[in-house]
């Protein structure tokens, strides 16, 4: 069976503070693909990133950053300096092979940055 | 721009009524997803259609049905609303899946904050 779980509900942090969210997952195919998507109060889910399990190089992309480590089956996501703007939902998801039209979505974790 | 609609961001219904909630994307994305949102629980698949007239039940089908008449929308009708639909719904596309069952990114709609009472 596919999880993903993404065990802090909410975190709260002061700007310019850097915040790692945590993302676990299980699968036990060896093929399967990661996502982030963040939730701002609009409510539009937007995509953040992907990854494939063959790849298990750190990405950065200006403030965000994602660390995905297949031997402890992670996927967690840092944003340095927290601005207000990046108040919001973020979701990690997982698709593997013998699902590959689903994204199984983790339960989400909602960031606050107070200026 | 990447563009996904969704008919109505509230609604209000009564227990028992008909409930069409309609999504537009104009990407001409073959797949198309309805998911609904609660809290503590993430994102749940109910249907989805990768071509029109097809479709595949997702994690929650029960009470719900879905119609693809044309690629570009996607309609979930609750056939007899009850207070558990209540809920945050969410409309999703997709270009279809690519080589050894990669997944591409999903564009979401704005969601339909729906109430049954």
């Amino acid at each position: 069976a596919q999880k993903v779980t993404q065990a802090q509900t909410e975190i709260s942090v002061v700007e310019k503070e850097d915040v790692t969210l945590d993302c676990v997952y299980e699968t036990r195919d060896t093929t399967y693909y990661l996502f982030w998507y963040k939730q701002p109060p609009s409510g539009e889910l937007v995509f953040l990133i992907r990854r494939n399990s063959f790849d298990e190089q750190n990405e950065i992309s200006g403030r965000y950053s994602w660390n995905f480590q297949k031997s402890t089956s992670s996927f967690n996501f840092t944003i340095t300096a927290s601005q207000v703007v990046d108040s919001a939902v973020y979701f990690c998801a997982l698709s593997a092979m013998d699902s590959s039209y689903k994204l199984i979505f983790g339960s989400g974790t909602r960031l606050l940055v107070r200026p | 721009d990447v563009k996904v609609t969704q008919s109505s961001r509230y609604l209000v219904k009564r227990t028992g009524e008909k409930v069409f909630l309609e999504c537009v994307q104009d990407m001409d994305h073959e797949n198309m997803f309805w998911y609904r949102q609660d809290p503590g629980l993430g994102l749940r698949l109910i249907y989805f259609s990768y071509d029109v007239k097809m479709k595949e039940k997702g994690d929650i089908p029960e009470g719900y049905s879905v119609s693809r008449e044309k690629k570009e929308r996607f309609s979930l009708i609750l056939e007899s609303a009850s207070t558990n639909q209540t809920s945050m719904y969410l409309c999703a596309s997709s270009e279809p899946t690519g080589l050894a069952g990669a997944l591409y990114e999903q564009y979401f709609g704005p969601g339909t904050r729906l109430t049954v009472t």
